[in-house]
């Protein structure tokens, strides 16, 4: 159990174009979940808490226009990168909150490469 | 400000060894965990600490959460080449839909 899933795994696109990644958790509903972006050969940098009905969460420094997340369902979480440029190229993850304990299953990830 | 350090940032070792990662914090958390990422891939959740001084088992590897609950180690016994990747912790300082804290991360390389 505990399976999540990220569409597209990978994305190449040209710089002025939004690109939308999707995360589904497949077996259990999830109020929240989490989007990250992580450099090479670095930790995952949380960008933003995805609530349920709710506006998103941002981390201080991360653009909330740039990165639109929106949170549909409790399946459901969608991050688009808007009019993307190079220095938006990164390895995108997303994560689903379960349990008590705050244990998060991630997915995949989504490469994005902005020509 | 990063709020939990692990070292050592990298480590390369023979397959059989024994090796220690430590996460350290000034900060009490209320659960903590601890995950491995292959390239390319999203962290897999190892296992969940709640108690301090609480000790958990998987297979090879040992857990452990300090007793005031700011720290942790992960003990691998005879390290195997398909341990290689890299660890990281992560903690919430409450309980709920609470965002996690993540470690720098060590890469663990487990040479045949």
């Amino acid at each position: 159990g505990a399976v999540v899933s990220q569409h597209p795994s990978r994305v190449i696109c040209k710089s002025g174009t939004s690109v939308k990644i999707e995360c589904r958790s497949l077996d259990f509903q999830a109020t929240t979940m989490f989007w990250y972006r992580q450099f090479p050969k670095q930790s995952l940098m949380l960008m933003a808490t995805s609530n349920e009905g709710s506006k998103a969460t941002y981390e201080q420094g991360v653009e909330k226009d740039k990165f639109l997340i929106n949170h549909a369902s409790l399946t459901l979480s969608t991050l688009t990168v808007t009019s993307a440029h190079p220095e938006d190229s990164s390895f995108y993850i997303c994560s689903a909150n379960r349990g008590s304990y705050n244990e998060q299953f991630f997915g995949p990830g989504t490469r994005l490469t902005v020509l | 400000t990063q709020l939990l350090e692990q070292s050592p940032q990298f480590l390369s070792i023979q397959e059989g060894e024994n090796l220690t990662v430590y996460c350290n914090s000034s900060s009490v958390f209320s659960s903590l965990q601890w995950y491995r990422q292959e390239p390319g891939e999203g962290p897999v959740l190892l296992v969940t600490v709640v108690t301090g001084g609480e000790v958990k088992k998987l297979k090879r590897l040992t857990f452990q959460f300090g007793d005031a609950r700011k720290d942790s180690s992960l003990h691998i016994t005879a390290a195997q080449p398909g341990d290689t990747g890299l660890y990281l912790c992560a903690g919430a300082l409450n309980f709920g839909n609470e965002k996690l804290t993540f470690g720098t991360g060590t890469r663990l390389t487990i040479i045949p």
